[in-house]
């Protein structure tokens, strides 16, 4: 069964503060990672896009990649109220192509 | 640009009755997709299509239908609703395998 896992959380961080998430994964064929925020009881919106080891910045959010770890993050520089949310890592399955999406892990930004 | 459209956004039905949940997408994409969410679960894959005519399973396909007999449409037919099936039903798509996945609003149901 493939797998993507993340820390539920609640992840508490202060206003301003970098706010970092992790996600693991357990298809070593996996092509395309894909990090969503979802606001309560909203559908989940498409933030960043990743699909080579290393970093892709978009504004305030970094992606991070690492194949060989199956290791994906995401960080958030100066934290906002606004981005308190759960957020879905999500990873394709190598031979079809269909994503995997994690439990994800739940933000709170405190003022 | 509306994107993907479902409806209806919320509804309530008895045990044994059946319905069907509309999607629609104005992106002409390939792909598109039903997903389940229950609290704390995360999505779960039910049922996805790579084009007209050719639908196939997800992960949790049992207890519902699916047609796709035009690019824009994907109906979801629920036959024989079940309490387990109340949930938060979502609507995707995406151009092809690999790339982004746009979701819809999502449906709310509740099987009493």
């Amino acid at each position: 069964q493939k797998e993507v896992e993340q820390n539920s959380g609640p992840l508490s961080v202060p206003e301003g503060a970098i706010a970092s998430l992790n996600c693991t994964y357990s298809d070593r064929g996996s092509q395309s990672f894909f990090w969503y925020r979802q606001y309560s009881g909203k559908s989940p919106e498409l933030i960043m896009s990743i699909y080579s080891n290393g970093d892709k910045e978009d504004g305030r959010f970094t992606a991070q990649l690492n194949k060989a770890s199956q290791y994906v993050s995401l960080l958030i520089r100066d934290s906002q109220p606004s981005d308190s949310a759960t957020y879905l890592c999500a990873v394709n399955e190598g031979s079809q192509g269909n994503l995997i999406f994690g439990k994800g892990t739940k933000l709170s930004v405190k003022p | 640009n509306a994107g993907v459209t479902q409806t209806p956004k919320f509804r309530i039905l008895k045990i044994g009755q059946s319905m069907t949940l509309q999607c629609t997408q104005d992106m002409n994409h390939n792909y598109m997709y039903w997903y389940r969410q229950d609290p704390g679960m995360g999505l779960k894959l039910i049922y996805y299509s790579v084009g007209a005519g050719i639908t196939d399973k997800g992960e949790v396909p049992n207890g519902y239908n699916v047609s796709r007999s035009t690019t824009e449409d994907f109906p979801l037919r629920l036959e024989l609703a079940a309490p387990s099936q109340t949930s938060v039903y979502f609507c995707a798509s995406s151009y092809r395998d690999n790339q982004p996945q746009h979701f819809g609003d999502g449906t709310r149901l509740s099987i009493l």
